[in-house]
């Protein structure tokens, strides 16, 4: 089937502006996660989506970071007042719905974003 | 502390060799999941293997296994008869459950593996 997918695959914007990023998980799969990947930190959890549980926020780095799962599904990461710092590659990744530590998540193509 | 290490940020091996990829991690939970992703230069990235903290045999996927040493804390990746198209970037990562509602993976800094022709 279909993997997970990013949209837009890349996006360049200036300092300042709001930038929303979209990812679609695997179908079935009830965990949706963000993470992002510069060059400076590697790769960092950012946010983490369950159901309909409350998202487990404790990766965002600042309050300009927010995100939102709609009907269990497609998921919107957005970032106000891009900083130049917030350059780096966003990728989401899903999860089926089972439990304990053995789930894999699997990642979409990650969307990069430059602030200029 | 470093919860995820991988000490060696390059290495080579020659085409149809076998390769070790280190990777060790630091935990007190005793239920863990340990992972390794590809990235290759197309910025995907690919699930390779798993290893459960419970599981009493080395996980196997192909040309790719896992040298699980529990006592170590050590999850070394070992690709066997290396090919060209294994050139990337490759991640140990862990997961620990932290009572259930933690989920996400934390990852090491990666070994970019070159196969040499």
């Amino acid at each position: 089937g279909a993997g997970v997918s990013q949209s837009p695959s890349n996006k360049v914007t200036e300092k300042g502006k709001d930038v929303e990023l979209r990812c679609d998980p695997i179908s079935g799969h009830t965990a949706l996660y963000w993470y992002r990947q510069s060059l400076g930190q590697g790769l960092e959890f950012l946010i983490y989506f369950q159901g309909n549980s409350a998202p487990d926020k404790s990766g965002l780095p600042s309050d300009r970071f927010s995100a939102e799962r709609t009907g269990g599904s497609v998921s919107t990461l957005t970032i106000q007042r891009t900083q130049q710092e917030d350059s780096a590659v966003y990728l989401c990744a899903s999860s089926p719905p089972t439990s304990g530590s053995s789930d894999t998540q699997y990642f979409g193509p990650g969307t990069r974003l430059t602030v200029l | 502390a470093q919860k995820i290490t991988q000490t060696q940020p390059g290495m080579f091996v020659q085409e149809k060799e076998a390769v070790t990829l280190d990777c060790t991690y630091d935990t007190s939970d005793p239920s863990y999941g340990l992972f390794w992703y590809k990235q290759p230069s197309s910025g995907e990235m690919i699930f390779l293997i798993y290893q459960g903290s419970y599981d009493q045999q080395n996980a196997t996927e192909g040309r790719y296994s896992l040298n699980f040493q529990k006592a170590r804390k050590s999850a070394n990746l070992v690709i066997s008869a290396s090919q060209l198209g294994d050139s990337a970037m490759y991640f140990c990562a862990m997961r620990e459950p932290r009572g259930g509602s933690a989920r996400q993976l934390t990852f090491g800094s990666g070994t970019q593996l070159t196969v040499l022709p």
